[in-house]
């Protein structure tokens, strides 16, 4: 399986403000998947990120809000823009090789006050 | 939407097998069962998946009734640290069906 990797793996933000979200893999893969997990959630998918075009959104989710970025087959960048409180998550990136299984970061606990 | 059906939590016994339902009663016939669990704080880990026929892998054992309606997890073993949230989930083999839908799961309590 890959190994994920996820900066920063926490942060405390002031509203207003922009964070970026990196995720980096240790193999290239076809894939690469962000999510939330809202506090006492399960996870729902943002978008998928795309290798030299733009991320795919799902319902609910606006490129304005979240802009992704998935310059090569190894790394990608969520950004999470003008936060408010209840941007307040765990962010999670994953990957999908040639296998089809997903495997998944170890997630980035953004807290917005 | 999720296409599962779990309860929402169980308590098992340190030592004993652990069994997890899953309901999955509108499958289509190119979609996987798959399992993932969440340890607290942590993000979700592959623990298996299957098709059709039973699969057994270092983790766990999948079973897969015949009209691949639902299916239960077993971990043969259950230790203290395999209390986590665990999700059933069904994903279509094609590439546009690659995502991922998570449910509530369900919570496992592995007592002493």
């Amino acid at each position: 399986s890959a190994v994920i990797s996820q900066k920063p793996s926490r942060d405390i933000c002031q509203r207003g403000t922009s964070l970026t979200i990196q995720c980096q893999v240790d193999s290239q893969v076809t894939m690469m998947f962000w999510y939330r997990q809202q506090p006492g959630q399960s996870l729902t998918l943002i978008a998928t990120a795309n290798q030299g075009s733009e991320a795919t959104y799902e319902s609910g989710f606006v490129i304005d809000k979240f802009p992704i970025s998935r310059p090569n087959l190894t790394f990608s960048t969520l950004t999470v823009s003008n936060m408010s409180p209840e941007d307040s998550s765990i962010y999670l990136c994953s990957v999908s090789t040639g296998t089809d299984t997903q495997y998944f970061g170890p997630g980035t606990r953004l807290t917005v006050l | 939407d999720a296409k599962t059906t779990q309860p929402p939590s169980m308590d098992c016994a340190e030592g004993r097998a652990a069994n997890l339902p899953c309901n999955h009663s509108t499958i289509s016939g190119n979609e996987y069962v798959y399992w993932y669990r969440q340890i607290h704080s942590q993000g979700p880990q592959y623990i298996i998946h299957g098709l059709k026929n039973n699969e057994t892998n270092e983790m766990a054992s999948l079973i897969i009734t015949e009209d691949r309606k639902s299916s239960t997890l077993i971990l043969p073993h259950a230790t203290l640290r395999d209390t986590a949230v665990y999700y059933c989930i069904v994903k279509g083999i094609e590439a546009a069906g690659n995502k991922l839908t998570f449910g509530g799961g369900t919570r496992v309590l592995v007592k002493p």
